[in-house]
């Protein structure tokens, strides 16, 4: 089955700086890549998402990034500000029966002031 | 308001009790799934639903049961079965099975005592 690492578990930066979150996947089938993001005891929440056929998705201050080659894609969050302060989630599919998204362990952000 | 609905937020179980979990869509949405989360991990799959009258195990199935008689409805029973039950549980849905996006409900803490 697919296996999705996610890396750092913590990272810490500074208001104002960027923020990157990297995420490989073994699946070559893999096609679909969201992003959540999960503040303290609620549901995690759609960031950005981004398919196999495109390489780079942006929204606003938030990027990600696709290299199907090396099977890892990245989250970029720009200017961070303290209400970025949460737990981001990778995850990847092939879509299909039941869209079964296997997620990494999660980063904990911490932008500070 | 459009949205996934778990309820209860907090339940507390002793050990040996069977519980059920609560989970109400009104986004039309076919697929329907149950994630558990522990504290410092990824979220894994339990159970989930294409369409109504059907389901599939996920990862993690043993010691959890569902039922889909409505498409707006997917409950989780936690049976006494269920070794570790105290996790953070969250539904899920998506409008279908060929790798649409995910969306989550706020979760539902289980504890046992």
């Amino acid at each position: 089955g697919e296996n999705v690492e996610q890396h750092p578990s913590t990272l810490s930066v500074q208001e104002g700086d960027s923020a990157v979150i990297k995420c490989t996947y073994s699946d070559s089938a893999s096609n679909y890549f969201p992003w959540y993001k999960q503040e303290l005891g609620k549901g995690p929440q759609l960031i950005i998402d981004i398919r196999s056929n495109v390489g780079e998705k942006k929204d606003q201050r938030i990027a990600v990034t696709l290299n199907k080659t090396a099977k890892h894609f990245s989250l970029h969050i720009t200017e961070t500000q303290p209400e970025d302060s949460a737990v981001y989630f990778c995850a990847a599919s092939r879509g299909g029966g039941g869209n079964k998204l296997t997620f990494g362990t999660g980063t904990q952000l911490k932008v500070e002031l | 308001d459009g949205g996934i609905t778990q309820s209860p937020k907090y339940l507390f179980r002793k050990e040996g009790q069977n519980v059920t979990l609560s989970c109400e869509q009104n986004l039309n949405h076919d697929a329907m799934y149950w994630y558990r989360q522990d504290p410092g991990q990824g979220l894994r799959l339990i159970y989930y639903s294409q369409i109504v009258n059907d389901f599939q195990k996920g990862d993690i199935a043993e010691g959890y049961s569902v039922s889909r008689e409505k498409k707006e409805s997917f409950p989780l029973t936690v049976t006494s079965a269920q070794k570790n039950p105290t996790a953070f549980y969250l539904c899920a849905s998506s409008t279908d099975n060929s790798g649409n996006t995910i969306y989550f409900g706020e979760g539902s803490w289980l504890t046992v005592v």
